[in-house]
């Protein structure tokens, strides 16, 4: 089936440092999200992307809707040990039926 | 908080007996799904509804079964629990008009 490559797989950082992760596919996606799960919960979503191009923030969260629709950026600025937890990708294909597509996740840790 | 809750938040069953969890919205949102998730492989699609009583297969669906008699429930079934269905399962609902999903806090089952 369908793919999302989501990296890093995993990041270790000092509080402060900004951070970049992605997800690329083979395939031409219509929508882009990006979630965050804590330990123990489910996922919680930070940006919607709807458009090739667009740029969204969230607070200190960017967000990128690739142009050529096949990937898309997370940048966190700034980073603070609440940022902890895992990212998550998520694509919804031109030509699906409601079904989105999911990366393997990037595991964020902060060091104050 | 998308209304969602799950039921219950944990299981622990043994191989071979039947068990059912329920996912609840409180918004009437048409469109519900249930995922499980495991270490290296993220979030995978076992089934979804797009409506009371209509339900269509998602990419991990055997072994599984759902059924939605009403728009505010969607309930799994695990028909015989196997080991290799020690996962945490997870509900979402869809924003109308987008292709925006939002999840439950999850059930962690263990089959033993």
């Amino acid at each position: 089936g369908q793919q999302l490559n989501q990296s890093p797989q995993s990041m270790f950082i000092q509080e402060g440092e900004d951070v970049s992760m992605n997800c690329t596919s083979s395939s031409i996606f219509n929508t882009w999200l990006w979630y965050k799960q804590d330990p123990g919960e489910g996922p919680v979503l930070l940006i919607a992307l709807y458009k090739a191009g667009e740029l969204t923030s969230n607070g200190r969260l960017t967000a990128q809707f690739g142009i050529t629709r096949k990937d898309s950026f997370l940048n966190i600025s700034a980073s603070i040990p609440s940022d902890v937890g895992i990212y998550f990708c998520a694509g919804f294909l031109s030509s699906n039926t409601g079904k989105l597509i999911f990366g393997q996740g990037t595991t964020l840790q902060v060091k104050p | 908080d998308a209304g969602i809750t799950q039921s219950p938040r944990h299981k622990v069953t043994e191989t071979g007996t039947p068990v059912t969890l329920r996912c609840h919205q409180t918004e009437n949102h048409r469109y519900m799904y249930w995922y499980r998730q495991d270490p290296g492989h993220g979030l995978r699609l076992i089934h979804y509804s797009y409506g009371v009583k209509d339900t269509d297969k998602g990419e991990v669906s055997d072994g599984y079964s759902v059924s939605r008699s009403k728009t505010e429930d969607f309930l799994l079934t695990l028909e015989s629990a196997t080991s290799s269905q020690t996962s945490v399962y997870f509900c979402a609902i869809r924003k109308p008009g987008t292709e925006t999903q939002y999840f439950g806090p999850g059930t962690r089952l263990l089959v033993l």
